[in-house]
Formats: C-alpha cells, structure tokens, sequence
C-alpha cells in the first residue's frame, strides 16, 4: 500500500517570505512523487515531480520540491511567496513499477499569503 | 481551460435519487479516472478507465458506478443518493494507462449537493 501525509491543514506565511508545504509519504520501492495545487472552484493544476537523479525538482511558477529518501519526506518550497500562490496544495505518490497502481494524494494543505 | 470538460458544475438533488455526471478527456488522452473530493475525506480516487476498459478501482461504493465509451467520454452514475454523497465529483485523463510518471490532467469538478 502507498499513501501520503501532509502533516498541516494550513500553513501561514508573509508575502516575499519563504515558504515550505511538508509532505512525507510511504511506498514500497522507489517512488513516483507529485505537487498539484488547485485554486478556489477550479480543479487541480500539476506543479512539478520527482522521477529519478537530482533531489531538487523545478516546477511550474517558481516552486522547487527536494526529495529526500532517508526522511521519505518530497517538501514543496518557493524562496518569496506571493499573494497569488493562496491555495490548496496536495502531494501524491506512485511506486515505481507498481503495475497498475494509483495516484495516492495527500489530504491537502491550505496556503494562504499574507499582504 | 484543462483540455477536461465535466458538467454539470453544479446539481443540487435529494436523497435516493441518481445522477450521472459525465467527463470528455483531453483530446488524445485515452485514460480517464474519478476522484471523489470531500472536506473530511480528502481527495480520494474512485476509479479508472483506459481506452473503454476499466483498470483500476478505488474506494467505490456499490451504488456507483462508471464506464468509458468508444469515443473516449466517461460518465459516472451516483445512485440511492446519500446526505454523505455531497462532494465535488473530479474527472482527470492521461495519455496512457498512467504507469509511472505520467500527469494527470483534472477538470474543473461537478459540485454535487444532496438535500
């Protein structure tokens, strides 16, 4: 079995800080790992993965995630958060040549940045 | 706008009733898969259909049930509807069977709200 935590419901930060949304997950084998983020009444956007090699990944508007297999930890960060990043973020994971296993997302954690 | 188009966005109902809520994957995607998204139960995936056939079930209850047509659109039929069926009902598709790194493209959702 796979699942995902997302260890806080909401996290809080000051616009131009820096921000960190935590994700651990649980697999057996090598992982498959996903940040999708979804902005109030729309459905949810993909931001970046993790397949293999370097454990920072770059995604789409600036997010990075770092993958860290010791922890079992794919932490999703921006080094200066904007008003706009406000959403709901979710991390998913699938193990590595799993046949046909899905996509198991975490229970999602809310950002909201402050003016 | 996702390339995933899902109606109604909204349908209000009452108990024991059915609806069907359909899904048109992005054009070339032969996956198409259901997730369930509710405030205490997270994002949690009901099933998944690859080019007509399914291919991978979830968490779906027994009064749920879903298929994929020869032209690739998906409905999934909600019957005997409960008060706990309230939820915003997502339609994601991929290119292929969704092994391994592939993203999942999502809808905008279908809100359904049972009175």
């Amino acid at each position: 079995a796979q699942s995902v935590a997302q260890p806080e419901d909401q996290v809080n930060v000051a616009e131009g800080n820096p921000l960190t949304v935590k994700c651990t997950y649980s697999v057996s084998g090598n992982p498959y790992l996903f940040w999708y983020v979804q902005y109030p009444n729309r459905g949810l956007q993909f931001l970046l993965k993790y397949i293999t090699g370097d454990n920072l990944v770059k995604g789409s508007y600036g997010f990075e995630a770092e993958f860290n297999k010791s922890q079992t930890s794919f932490h999703l960060k921006k080094p200066s958060a904007l008003v706009s990043d406000s959403a709901l973020y979710f991390c998913a994971v699938r193990a590595l040549n799993s046949g046909y296993s899905t996509l198991t997302f975490g229970k999602g954690t809310m950002l909201l940045v402050s003016p | 706008d996702s390339g995933v188009t899902q109606t109604p966005k909204h349908l209000i109902t009452a108990t024991g009733q059915r609806v069907t809520l359909r899904c048109s994957p992005r054009s070339g995607d032969l996956s198409v898969y259901w997730y369930q998204q509710s405030l205490d139960q997270g994002l949690q995936f009901l099933i998944q259909y690859y080019n007509g056939e399914e291919r991978a079930k979830g968490n779906i209850l027994e009064r749920f049930s879903a298929q994929q047509f020869p032209d690739l659109h998906s409905e999934l039929n909600l019957s005997s509807l409960e008060l706990g069926d309230s939820a915003l009902y997502f339609c994601a598709s991929s290119l292929d069977t969704g092994i391994g790194a592939n993203v999942l493209t999502f809808g905008a959702g279908s809100r359904l709200t049972v009175l």
